[in-house]
């Protein structure tokens, strides 16, 4: 089955600063990998996603990397805010609607 | 992006008392929906999974006996935690499917159990 990683499991960098969370999987036949945003006491939140035809994918500050060959994909925040605090979690799903979670990376961003 | 609804957002209940938590997908119809699990600081924990006119799917551990899942329509799935002890107090999540793949999580259910 898929194997999904995540690193780092704790992030903290300072108000303006570029956060970079990283997760592998292992199953190629994966083709659609969401990032979900989860603030305390809520329900993970999608916040973007991409699909295995695309290499990158960019919506306002937050960016998603794909590498296929690699098996290897990245969420980019730029210019961070303190509300971007929060656990955030990768994902990686097959046409069978199976979804398989990182450990989740939690984020501080320091005021 | 799609809504999907929890109710309630946290109940207190007694030992050996059932509970039933609803999710609903608002603007969008879900032929699948997912039931999690979460304990403090842990990721997500695949329960099981509904699909609308068809019993659920349990993945490996959960007793499907005591987690009744019903997937009534396309738009509401329900989960029963019956007889509920104290071991079973924890965060439940429930999401939506929709279609072609993008799935989309309610708020939470904060289930303690005294």
């Amino acid at each position: 089955g898929e194997n999904v990683e995540q690193h780092p499991s704790t992030l903290s960098v300072q108000e303006g600063d570029s956060a970079v969370i990283k997760c592998t999987y292992s199953d190629s036949a994966s083709n659609y990998f969401p990032w979900y945003k989860q603030e305390l006491g809520k329900g993970p939140q999608l916040i973007i996603d991409i699909r295995s035809n695309v290499g990158e994918k960019k919506d306002q500050r937050i960016a998603v990397t794909l590498n296929k060959t690699a098996k290897h994909f990245s969420l980019h925040i730029t210019e961070t805010q303190p509300e971007d605090s929060a656990v955030y979690f990768c994902a990686a799903s097959n046409t069978g609607n199976q979804f398989y979670f990182g450990t989740g990376t939690s984020l501080t961003v320091i005021p | 992006g799609a809504v999907v609804s929890q109710h309630p957002s946290r109940v207190i209940c007694k030992s050996g008392t059932s509970v039933k938590i609803e999710c609903r997908s608002l603007d969008f119809q879900a032929t699948t929906m997912f039931w999690y699990r979460q304990f403090p600081k842990q990721s997500l924990m695949l329960m099981a999974t509904s699909n609308e006119g068809s019993k659920a799917t349990y993945e490996q551990g959960v007793e499907k006996d005591k987690f009744l899942i019903n997937h009534a329509s396309l738009t509401l799935s329900t989960l029963t935690v019956t007889s509920a002890h104290p071991e079973d107090s924890s965060f439940y999540i429930c999401s939506a499917i929709r279609d072609p793949q993008s799935q989309y999580f309610g708020p939470g259910t904060r289930l303690l159990v005294l």
